[in-house]
């Protein structure tokens, strides 16, 4: 079956360290997503990739890195510098040919930051 | 900058009910609005709409796109607690972003 698997589902990260979440897809498709969730602020975007070897800053990309170096995958790692990285993480991704149907999104990574 | 507007942001209704619920928008260049149901985890699509005034029916969910007024409305009829979950509404435009509203916290009590 084709889909977006996230990993790890939960994850916690002391104070100060840099984590990476996993993204991968079957799907073929050439953008992918990465989106963060709070409460009541439904999905922000972090980071965006159209292309392999290219991505774009999203709404809210401080403090986070993304590559692109196979049209699979799309890690994120989240520094030290993200001020407030307690939240929830989606990745998601689309096809040029059914861009108007929005994305296939993963199962999501929540982060909580001890 | 664009911006998607969803109310009410939280409702509780009990089992049987109808409930209407709203997504407004700004976007350049509008191409499509979609309508998505997250439970738990990965939200999921229910609908795609593009054209103005075409409803679109999935068993007791509808939905109706208005481009002059700039908003949509999801309806549920005849609700059941398995219709519990966040109702997240996203604008797309020419590119391939879509913009997330903060989504309807839907609860349905038995």
């Amino acid at each position: 079956d084709g889909g977006i698997t996230q990993s790890p589902k939960y994850l916690f990260r002391k104070e100060g360290q840099n984590v990476t979440l996993s993204c991968e897809q079957n799907l073929n498709h050439d953008a992918m997503y990465w989106y963060r969730q709070d409460p009541g602020q439904g999905l922000r975007l972090i980071y965006y990739s159209q292309i392999v070897n290219d991505f774009q800053k999203g709404d809210i990309a401080e403090g986070y890195s993304v590559s692109r170096e196979k049209k699979e995958s799309f890690p994120l790692t989240v520094t030290s510098a993200q001020k407030n990285p307690t939240a929830f993480y989606l990745c998601a991704s689309s096809s040029d040919l059914r861009v108007n149907y929005g994305y296939t999104f993963g199962s999501g990574t929540r982060l909580t930051v001890v | 900058e664009d911006k998607v507007v969803q109310s009410p942001l939280s409702l509780v209704v009990h089992e049987g009910d109808t409930v209407t619920l709203n997504c407004s928008y700004e976007v350049t260049n509008f191409r499509s609005l979609l309508w998505y149901k997250q439970e738990k985890k990965a939200p999921t699509f229910l609908f795609m709409l593009t054209s103005s005034g075409i409803e679109k029916k999935s068993g007791r969910l509808s939905s109706i796109l208005d481009k002059k007024e700039l908003f949509s409305i999801l309806n549920i009829t005849a609700t059941q607690t398995g219709d519990s979950a966040v109702y997240l509404c996203a604008v797309g435009d020419y590119g391939q972003n879509f913009v997330f509203g903060p989504g309807t916290r839907l609860s349905v009590l038995p």
